[in-house]
């Protein structure tokens, strides 16, 4: 049990297009979802907590409205990363609450051209 | 492929006594190892990470790790817990690329 997943598992977009990451609990439902970014040899970065039925808190430093998060359902929520550019390219990786455990989605890689 | 594994769901100390968290990993390649806390319905906190160098590696709150190559191994250790170390640990491992795996996380107790 306990079956986080994200689609799609790596994408390649130009520069100025907009990218869709859905991350889904597969067998549980999930009020709280994270989503966190990867950079190479360095640590995981959080960039905002995403509740069901209300606005993503971000974290510092990190553009709302560059990285839309909407948490829909419980099952359920997708990171768009408006306008990406090159810099956005990265490790995504989402994970989902629950009974006060992450469960973590196996990552999304972009890359931007 | 890599791969980390945390043997023990649950790992219960007295406080004031030392503590271990185990990890174990498997990666092709040079690994790049962390370790992460997260705290009831919070995101991971970075606690430290082993990139190159020395095999201690010490950390926030106290928290220091040791590599072992021979062993793939990179526990988790504290000389002295606090109860507010209770918390969920998670060890993950990198191969120097962006993409990083979790182990399933250990929970930690610490009692008074």
């Amino acid at each position: 049990g306990a079956v986080v997943s994200q689609h799609p598992s790596w994408v390649i977009c130009k520069s100025g297009t907009s990218v869709k990451i859905e991350c889904r609990s597969l067998d549980f439902q999930a009020t709280t979802m994270f989503w966190y970014r990867q950079f190479p040899k360095q640590s995981l970065m959080l960039m905002a907590t995403s509740n069901e039925g209300s606005k993503a808190t971000y974290e510092q430093g990190v553009e709302k409205d560059k990285f839309l998060i909407n948490h829909a359902s419980l099952t359920l929520s997708t990171l768009t990363v408006t306008s990406a550019h090159p810099e956005d390219s990265s490790f995504y990786i989402c994970s989902a609450l629950a009974a006060d455990t992450q469960y973590f989605g196996p990552g999304t890689r972009l890359t931007v051209l | 492929a890599q791969s980390v594994a945390q043997p023990e769901d649950q790992v219960n100390v007295a406080e004031g006594n030392p503590l271990t968290v185990k990890c174990t990993y498997s990666v092709s390649g040079n690994p790049y190892l962390f370790w992460y806390v997260q705290y009831p319905n919070r995101g991971l906190q970075f606690l430290l990470k082993y990139i190159t160098g020395d095999n201690l590696v010490k950390g926030s709150y106290g928290f220091e790790a040791e590599f072992n190559k021979s062993q793939t191994s990179f526990h988790l250790k504290k000389p002295s817990a606090l109860v507010s170390d209770s918390a969920l640990y998670f060890c993950a491992v990198s191969d120097g690329d962006d993409k990083i795996i979790f182990g399933k996380g250990t929970r930690l107790h610490i009692l008074p």
